[in-house]
Parts: C-alpha cells; structure tokens; sequence
C-alpha cells in the first residue's frame, strides 16, 4: 500500500513565526505533489503543487521537494492566526490515471 | 474560477434507504472523484471517472456506487445506508493528463452525511 505520512501534530507556532509541515512519502516513482490547506468544516483547498526537486515560493509559502529522500515540505513565514488549519500532503499514485494519495494531515495553530 | 458544487451541506439518513449524492463542476474536467473523510483516516477514495460512463473503484468501494452520465456530473450512491458511512463526502475533479504528472483536484464544499 503506497503511503503518504504527515505528523498529525498540533504544530503551536507563535504569529510571526515560521511553520514547517513535513510530508514522507513511499512511492519513489511519485512525480507531482501538492499540499492542500482545509479549514475546520470546510473542503480542501490547494495551497501550492510542485513537481520538481527544490524549492517554489508563493508569497508567504515555499514547498520544498527533496525525491531522492521521498520528501516534502512546506514552510510558511510570518504565520499568521489565520494560517491555522490543517494541511494535507497529496502525491500522485503511480501506474495510471490521476489518482492522488493523500495523508492524514497535519493540524497547525498559530497563537497571537 | 473552478467551481465544484454538491447537492447537499448536510444530510440525515435512516439506516437502510437509499442515498444520493450528487456532484457538478462547470470546468470541462474528464476527472472526477468522491471521497470520504473522518477523523484520524484523513481523505480516503471511493470511487473515481475519467469520463462519461467510465468508473473505476478506489480504496474503500464497499456499500458504494456511482453513475456518471454527463460529463459534468458524477453521483455517488449508497446503495443501503449504514450508520458506519456517516462521514464527511468530498466530490473532486481535475484535467486528465498523461505520464507521470496530474493537475491539481478541485473539490467541492462537501457533504456531511449522517445515517441513524
């Protein structure tokens, strides 16, 4: 069973600071990745995708994809009260058709 | 903007009947998908279609079934509820691509479905 493991947390960071989520992932064939921002009682929504080794910023996000360790991050900066929410690390399965393979998230809680 | 919607927010079901779920996206995608979630299990695939008629089961099938005849509308239906699928359910879509790569899924505000 291909596998995708988060730290299910509570992640505490002080605002202001920076959050780092990780992701570790068991299909080393794995080319996209994205990491998905879901709100309590709310659907999944996408933050960043990446798809190569290195890191890709947006704004105050950056996902960081390291595939020769079958991991991947994502760095918030400035984290902000509103940044609170869980994050789902989502990895497309291998062999066909478009399936992604999601972890059980990681909840994050930024304290003022 | 991709817009995923679903039928319902929030549903109550007897054990035994019948359910309908119903998921429509306006965005031309070949891919969609139906989820469920709870806590601790995180996003777990039911079913999924990559075009009309097309179906294909996922992780956790069992008690479910789907119907898509249009392009953008794909159903999920329980065939007898239970009280173990009260859940949270989640309608996705996506372009289809090919190779090692696939877009983002989009997904629908959800439904939480409880069966008594």
């Amino acid at each position: 069973q291909k596998e995708v493991e988060q730290n299910s947390g509570p992640l505490s960071v002080p605002e202001g600071a920076i959050a780092s989520l990780n992701c570790t992932y068991s299909d080393r064939g794995s080319q996209s990745f994205f990491w998905y921002r879901q709100y309590s009682g709310k659907s999944p929504e996408l933050i960043m995708s990446i798809y190569s080794n290195g890191d890709k910023e947006d704004g105050r996000f950056t996902a960081q994809l390291n595939k020769a360790s079958q991991y991947v991050s994502l760095l918030i900066r400035d984290s902000q009260p509103s940044d609170s929410a869980t994050y789902l690390c989502a990895v497309k399965a291998t062999g066909g058709y478009n399936k992604l393979i999601f972890g059980a998230g990681t909840r994050l809680a930024v304290h003022p | 903007d991709v817009k995923v919607t679903q039928s319902s927010r929030y549903l109550v079901k007897r054990t035994g009947e019948k359910v309908f779920l119903e998921c429509v996206q306006d965005m031309d995608h070949e891919n969609m998908f139906w989820y469920r979630q709870d806590p601790g299990l995180g996003l777990r695939l039911i079913y999924f279609s990559y075009d009309v008629k097309m179906k294909e089961k996922g992780d956790i099938p069992e008690g479910y079934s789907v119907s898509r005849e249009k392009k953008e509308r794909f159903s999920l239906i329980l065939e007898s509820a239970s009280t173990n699928q009260t859940s949270m359910y989640l309608c996705a879509s996506s372009f289809i691509t090919a190779g090692a790569y696939t877009d983002t899924q989009y997904f629908g505000p959800g439904t939480r479905l409880t069966v008594l």
